[in-house]
């Protein structure tokens, strides 16, 4: 089955500056990567997601890329503010009805 | 803007006890999942859910879990004699079908002791 890793686990960054967490994927069938964002106490939240049709999709100041075929995919945070704090979750999906296979966590600290 | 609802927040219950964890999904949507987060780790899936029927399931999702859509809102996962590694953060989720976005609720902390 499908297997998604995700580093770092922690990731310390500067108020302002730019947050990268990236993931790879073992199954060539997934073709939907969505990214999630954890607050503490709360579900995780659909903040990005990409399809296997496209390499790159940006939203104000996230950004994703994929390489399908490295089976790469990362998230780019640019001027990170603190509300940007929280854990991030890449994950991994076949069909739009599929299961969603998520990374362990990059918990995101944004340093003042 | 709708959201998955879940109750309760959180559930203390003894170990060999039955629980019963509610979900109200967002009302369009047709497709149904729950998942655990047990602390620290990743959000595993357990089942999903499908026009009455499961559709699949993970092997952690074993005989002593079961779901049921009793009504056309609510949709519920039982744990009939509780573990204390069934200690965990479960999620319910829905999409509608049509798009990619799987809807999470706030989920509901089992504490098993």
């Amino acid at each position: 089955g499908e297997n998604v890793e995700q580093h770092p686990s922690t990731l310390s960054v500067q108020e302002g500056d730019s947050a990268v967490i990236k993931c790879t994927y073992s199954d060539s069938a997934s073709n939907y990567f969505p990214w999630y964002k954890q607050e503490l106490g709360k579900g995780p939240q659909l903040i990005i997601d990409i399809r296997s049709n496209v390499g790159e999709k940006k939203d104000q100041r996230i950004a994703v890329t994929l390489n399908k075929t490295a089976k790469h995919f990362s998230l780019h945070i640019t001027e990170t503010q603190p509300e940007d704090s929280a854990v991030y979750f890449c994950a991994a999906s076949i069909n739009r009805d599929d299961k969603i296979i998520f990374g362990k966590g990059t918990r995101l600290h944004i340093l003042p | 803007e709708p959201e998955v609802t879940q109750t309760p927040s959180h559930q203390v219950t003894q170990m060999g006890q039955e629980v019963i964890l509610r979900c109200v999904p967002i009302s369009n949507h047709l497709y149904f999942y729950w998942y655990r987060q047990i602390l620290g780790q990743k959000v595993e899936f357990l089942v999903s859910f499908y026009n009455n029927e499961i559709s699949e399931k993970s092997e952690i999702f074993d005989d002593q879990f079961s779901v049921e859509r009793p009504d056309g809102s609510n949709f519920t996962l039982k744990i009939r004699s509780t573990k204390l590694e069934d200690s965990a953060m479960y999620f319910c989720a829905s999409i509608d079908g049509l798009s990619y976005e799987q809807y999470f609720g706030p989920g509901t902390r089992l504490t098993v002791t």
